[in-house]
């Protein structure tokens, strides 16, 4: 099946610094990758689509200058914390999709976890 | 809006005995229905979909699901369930028109006891 990585998978930072997270689709290309964060037991919420060439879609309530996302190439989706606070720290999941899957199908990254001191 | 609603926040059964976590959607149209496994730490792996066709859906590691429309569920199930399937699952939908946007349940934490 597809293969999606995301780097790092653990990141420490302190309060007002920047982190940059890498989503890669290893053996397909994605127009499409999508962004999610996860809480301590709750569920994925989408914070943002990434499309390849274009400027990301953000969902209400999450702010695009806060978290910048860049879609760069058909294999490479980053997501940057801006400013980084304590409240961000958090599970961050991407996700690829493939055109040719048949159905809609997603393919998620093993996650980044963000501590933010 | 759309929803999806997974009712049980835990599921606990006995190595053995059959397993059913359960997953109710509320969607205009027909929707595209998944389940997915996380374990701690982890992405989620897919489990299984329904697009269209056979109601009953066969995916990985021995797990199924169905679909009932006229109650709007797609509950997962697997005959025998095996401590290895201890894990967080989750249920989520695409709306026809949501253009691949999922939608996720709360999630259900399964349990298998020795």
């Amino acid at each position: 099946g597809a293969v999606v990585s995301q780097h790092p998978s653990r990141v420490i930072c302190k309060s007002g610094t920047s982190v940059k997270i890498e989503c890669r689709s290893l053996d397909f290309q994605a127009t499409t990758m999508f962004w999610y964060r996860q809480f301590p037991k709750q569920s994925l919420m989408l914070m943002a689509t990434s499309n390849e060439g274009s400027k990301a879609t953000y969902e209400q309530g999450v702010e695009k200058d806060k978290f910048l996302i860049n879609h760069a190439s058909l294999t490479l989706s980053t997501l940057t914390v801006t400013s980084a606070h304590p409240e961000d720290s958090s599970f961050y999941i991407c996700s690829a999709y493939e055109a040719s899957g048949g159905g809609s199908e997603q393919f998620f990254g093993p996650g980044t976890r963000l501590t933010v001191l | 809006a759309q929803s999806v609603a997974q009712p049980e926040d835990q599921v606990n059964v006995a190595e053995g005995n059959p397993l059913t976590v359960k997953c109710t959607y509320s969607v205009s149209g027909n929707p595209y229905l998944f389940w997915y496994v996380q374990y701690p730490n982890r992405g989620l792996q897919f489990l299984l979909k329904y697009i269209t066709g056979d109601n009953l859906v066969k995916g990985s590691y021995g797990f199924e699901a169905e679909f009932n429309k006229s109650q709007t569920s797609f509950h997962l199930k697997k005959p025998s369930a095996l401590v290895s399937d201890s894990a967080l699952y989750f249920c989520a939908v695409i709306p026809k028109a949501a253009g691949n946007k999922l939608t996720f349940g709360g999630g259900t934490r399964v349990l298998v006891k020795p």
